[in-house]
């Protein structure tokens, strides 16, 4: 069974502060993956996609990959209280078909 | 922005009743997805589909669940006979014939309830 592990938190950082998010996948030929943010009742939204080892930056976001250790993570610089959600970690089980992590629920205080 | 176009938004069911949920893909996609998320849990893959047939389809997406592209525009997902366990928040996706998950469009979703 292809596992996405994610610690469900809740993760509390201030305003301002970094947020920290990590993921491990069982499957040592995934490829590719993904960060989704999913604010309650609502779909998921793509933040980031990720391929190769090593780091990804798009604005405020970081993703990092290390295929020898099975992780990826998801740094968010001067995190606002909008990016109060919960973060999916997932893969692409090479058809198509995403595998999702439960999620960890980010809580940024004002 | 094109968006994925679901309804209704949230149906409500009796238990062993056929439902059929209803999506409207990007007009220039080819792929077509269903995810299904029970409350507070993993959101899950349940079937793709391409070409007018099932390209993959997970375990859960047993005899009691089918797709149909029934005309150019909408793309279905119909559960023949709804049990309390099919409650759940279901989410359509498209993407283009060249892109994979990187270029998923989802819904906003179908919260599906069966009573």
């Amino acid at each position: 069974q292809k596992e996405v592990e994610q610690n469900s938190g809740p993760l509390s950082v201030p305003e301002g502060a970094i947020a920290s998010l990590n993921c491990t996948y069982s499957d040592r030929g995934s490829q590719s993956f993904f960060w989704y943010r999913q604010y309650s009742g609502k779909s998921p939204e793509l933040i980031m996609s990720i391929y190769s080892n090593g780091d990804k930056e798009d604005g405020r976001f970081t993703a990092q990959l290390n295929k020898a250790s099975q992780y990826v993570s998801l740094l968010i610089r001067d995190s606002q209280p909008s990016d109060s959600a919960t973060y999916l970690c997932a893969f692409d089980t090479g058809r198509r078909a995403l595998t999702f992590g439960s999620g960890t629920r980010l809580q940024v205080q004002p | 922005e094109p968006e994925v176009t679901q309804t209704p938004s949230h149906q409500v069911t009796q238990m062993g009743q056929e439902v059929i949920l209803r999506c409207v893909p990007i007009s220039n996609h080819l792929y077509f997805y269903w995810y299904r998320q029970i409350l507070g849990q993993k959101v899950e893959f349940l079937v793709s589909f391409y070409n007018n047939e099932i390209s993959e389809k997970s375990e859960i997406f047993d005899d009691q669940f089918s797709v149909e592209r029934p005309d150019g525009s909408n793309f279905t997902l119909k559960i023949r006979s709804t049990k309390l366990e099919d409650s759940a928040m279901y989410f359509c996706a498209s993407s283009e014939l060249d892109r994979g998950p990187d270029g998923y469009t989802f819904g906003s979703g179908t919260r599906l309830t069966v009573v």
